[in-house]
C-alpha cells in the first residue's frame, strides 16, 4: 500500500497521560499536514511541514501539542497531559510538489477518559 | 479569512436520481477547490478538484462539480445516485497563494435510499 499510513488507528488514554501518534506519508511527498476532526465538524488544520521544517502552526495547537518530522519522512504528533477535549480523530495528509491535492491517512481516533 | 459553507447537514436522494451537494466559499485570491468523501471511521478520500480552466470538473466514481465564480460556489453533482454513494462529503478550499492548508466545510451527510 503506497497511501498515507497512520498508527495507531485507535487510542484510549486516561486524562493526564501523554500520547504519540505516527504518520508515514506517501513516499517522496515533501509536504505533510496534521488535522483534527471532532464529531460533526470538518477537519481543522493543526500544523504543516515542508520536508523537516515545521512552517505553519494553527492557534489550535496549544503548548501541550508538539509535532516533529525529523528526517523529512515520517512525522509524530505528541499530546502531553491529555484532556477530555482532546478526544478527536487526528488526520495526517501529504502532498507532493507536483500535486495540488492532499492525500489523507485513515486517521487515529483518540479517546481520553 | 478563508471559509467554506455547506448549507445542508443532510441530503437524502432516491437511488437512480440525480444528486447535488452544495458548497459556497470565501477565499482571498483565486481558489483551489476540492471535494473529499469520508466513510465511517475512515480518513478522507479525494474525489475531485478545480484549479483552473473548465468550470465543470469530473472526478472519481462518476462525480462532477461545477465552479461558479460569481456565486462563489462549487456544488458536487452526480447524474444517478447509488446506495454505495452514502457517506459524508466535505468541500474544501485552499487559496492559490499564501496558506498551504485546506479549509473545510462542516460536511454533508448523503443518504441514498434504495
Amino acid at each position: 500500500d503506497t497511501g498515507v499510513s497512520q498508527d495507531p488507528r485507535h487510542k484510549i488514554t486516561k486524562r493526564g497521560q501523554n500520547v504519540t501518534f505516527r504518520c508515514d506519508p506517501i513516499s517522496e511527498h515533501n509536504r505533510l499536514y496534521w488535522y483534527r476532526q471532532t464529531l460533526g465538524q470538518g477537519p481543522e488544520f493543526l500544523t504543516y511541514f515542508q520536508n523537516e521544517a515545521q512552517l505553519e502552526k494553527s492557534r489550535l495547537l496549544s503548548d501541550r501539542f508538539s509535532a516533529e518530522r525529523p528526517k523529512g519522512s515520517f512525522s509524530t504528533l505528541e499530546i502531553q497531559r491529555t484532556e477530555q477535549g482532546d478526544s478527536a480523530m487526528y488526520l495526517c495528509a501529504s502532498r507532493g510538489t507536483g500535486n495540488t491535492e492532499a492525500f489523507f491517512g485513515q486517521g487515529t481516533r483518540l479517546t481520553v477518559v | 479569512a478563508q471559509s467554506v459553507a455547506q448549507p445542508e447537514d443532510q441530503v437524502n436522494v432516491a437511488e437512480g436520481n440525480p444528486l447535488t451537494v452544495k458548497c459556497t466559499y470565501s477565499v482571498s485570491g483565486n481558489p483551489y477547490l476540492f471535494w473529499y468523501v469520508q466513510y465511517p471511521n475512515r480518513g478522507l478520500q479525494f474525489l475531485l478538484k478545480y484549479i483552473t480552466g473548465d468550470n465543470l470538473v469530473k472526478g472519481s466514481y462518476g462525480f462532477e462539480a461545477e465552479f461558479n465564480k460569481s456565486q462563489t460556489s462549487f456544488h458536487l453533482k452526480k447524474p444517478s445516485a447509488l446506495v454505495s454513494d452514502s457517506a459524508l462529503y466535505f468541500c474544501a478550499v485552499r487559496p492559490s497563494t499564501g496558506a498551504n492548508n485546506l479549509f473545510f466545510g462542516t460536511g454533508t451527510r448523503l443518504t441514498v435510499i434504495p
